[in-house]
């Protein structure tokens, strides 16, 4: 069945640094993966999305990898911020029709 | 600016009883759905629908029911409430006629079962 891997443990990292979170997904080939942010008590909001054709996407300081061979996604934030911090989700295309499947998601917290 | 809208943030129901999700969206969209999120799990989907009185199941949908009479409406149905249905429940929506069109989420429901 489709698996869908993302760092379990929160991240902590100091502001300024660049804060890179893994996805790892397994028996499936998404066409596509998004990345949504979420904060406590609020609803999941969307940040990019790369195609399988795409290496690398990126938005402000916002930077995104997916490598159909490893089945890997990384999602980077530059020069991070402490307004960062919060839950990133990944969520590769889970089969047409727009249906996303989401990881568990990584806390990221950015310390002064 | 686009608009998911939960009727309720909070909500406590008894084990048996008929519980009532309610979600409206504001833009349109013709594609619907249904998630949990639990911790550890991670948003699950229940159900979805493409269009009026569609709706197909998702990973998850014992326990649940949903109805798309309108549009902009798409509700969640537990027929008989139980402990297990404890948890946050997220509606989303996005276009249909677009591949990888961003989902739009509400704030969310924090459903308590006792």
């Amino acid at each position: 069945s489709q698996k869908i891997e993302q760092n379990s443990e929160a991240l902590n990292i100091q502001e300024g640094k660049t804060a890179t979170l893994t996805c790892n997904y397994t028996n499936y080939s998404p066409a596509y993966l998004q990345w949504y942010r979420q904060d406590p008590g609020r609803g999941p909001v969307f940040l990019l999305l790369i195609r399988e054709n795409e290496k690398e996407k990126r938005k402000e300081r916002l930077k995104v990898t997916f490598d159909t061979t490893l089945k890997q996604s990384l999602f980077h934030i530059t020069a991070s911020q402490p307004a960062d911090s919060a839950t990133y989700l990944c969520a590769p295309e889970g089969g047409g029709g727009n249906k996303l499947t989401f990881g568990t998601g990584t806390q990221l917290k950015v310390e002064l | 600016d686009v608009k998911v809208t939960q009727s309720s943030r909070y909500l406590v129901k008894r084990t048996g009883e008929k519980v009532f999700l309610e979600c409206v969206q504001d833009m349109d969209h013709e594609n619907m759905f249904w998630y949990r999120q639990d911790p550890g799990l991670g948003l699950r989907l229940i159900y979805f629908s493409y269009d009026v009185k569609m709706k197909e199941k998702g990973d998850i949908p014992e326990g649940y029911s949903v109805s798309r009479e309108k549009k902009e409406r798409f509700s969640l149905i537990l027929e008989s409430a139980s402990t297990n249905q404890t948890s946050m429940y997220l509606c989303a929506s996005n276009l249909g006629d677009r591949d990888g069109s961003p989902l739009h989420f509400g704030n969310g429901t924090r459903l308590t079962v006792t």
